[in-house]
């Protein structure tokens, strides 16, 4: 039941900005985009998160269209280790609070 | 500072056999989280609690699945009894906070297989 939409794997060289896509058409108005990944065989890791804003921090810049049904994050220099699963994840509200559904995710590969 | 421990990394056990995990989320953190990550299924949420209170176990999958966490620095996902269907990578992640918004922080997983 994931509400976001992620190609399944992308390439990058070394040193390139990584531009990685995520289609969320049915986001509703007060819910945000969160970005994780996971690298190989760890537990995913934060890295960025939006409403509507752009937001940048020092991993990655979050670009959010303005009328909210995608996103894209950048990591500005892609290096090896960066190659991991990104997922975009769009936090569902539920009646106690919220929670984050991850899907499939995109398979960044950082190549020299 | 520590992040998230999780015990033991790597277990192997027989089918019809109880299997307990167990998580030490980062101190001071109020929310944990138990998740299983199959290539079939992905990463699939388990059970949140808030502080110490399980909030939504709708996705513990059946009875032989159960959670504790009887302190705010230490939690167990016990399986009795296991079954093949049950290997996976469990992790345990933590975050400050009620809700699921806020940032969670993963531990490095523990690996099981059932034979």
């Amino acid at each position: 039941d994931a509400k976001t939409t992620q190609p399944p794997s992308m390439d990058c060289a070394e040193g390139r900005a990584a531009n990685l896509p995520c289609n969320h058409s049915t986001i509703s108005g007060n819910e945000y985009v969160y970005w994780y990944r996971q690298i190989h065989s760890q537990g995913p890791q934060y890295i960025i998160h939006g409403l509507k804003n752009n937001e940048t921090n020092e991993m990655a810049s979050l670009i959010i269209t303005e009328d909210r049904k995608s996103s894209t994050l950048i990591l500005p220099h892609a290096t090896l280790r960066d190659t991991a699963v990104y997922y975009c994840i769009v936090r569902v509200d539920m009646e106690y609070g919220n929670k984050l559904v991850f899907g499939a995710g995109t398979i960044l590969r950082v190549k020299s | 500072d520590a992040g998230v421990i999780q015990s033991p990394r790597h277990e192997v056990t027989e089918m019809g056999q109880e299997v307990t995990l167990r998580c030490k989320p980062i101190s001071g953190h109020n929310s944990l989280f138990w998740y299983r990550q199959t290539m079939m299924r992905g990463l699939e949420l388990l059970i949140y609690f808030n502080n110490n209170v399980p909030i939504d176990d709708s996705g513990m999958p059946e009875d032989r699945f159960s959670a504790k966490m009887p302190n705010a620095s230490f939690s167990t996902l016990k399986i009795q009894p296991s079954e093949p269907r049950d290997s996976a990578v469990y992790f345990c992640a933590s975050s400050l906070g009620r809700g699921m918004a806020e940032t969670q922080y993963f531990g490095p997983g523990t690996r099981l297989l059932v034979l």
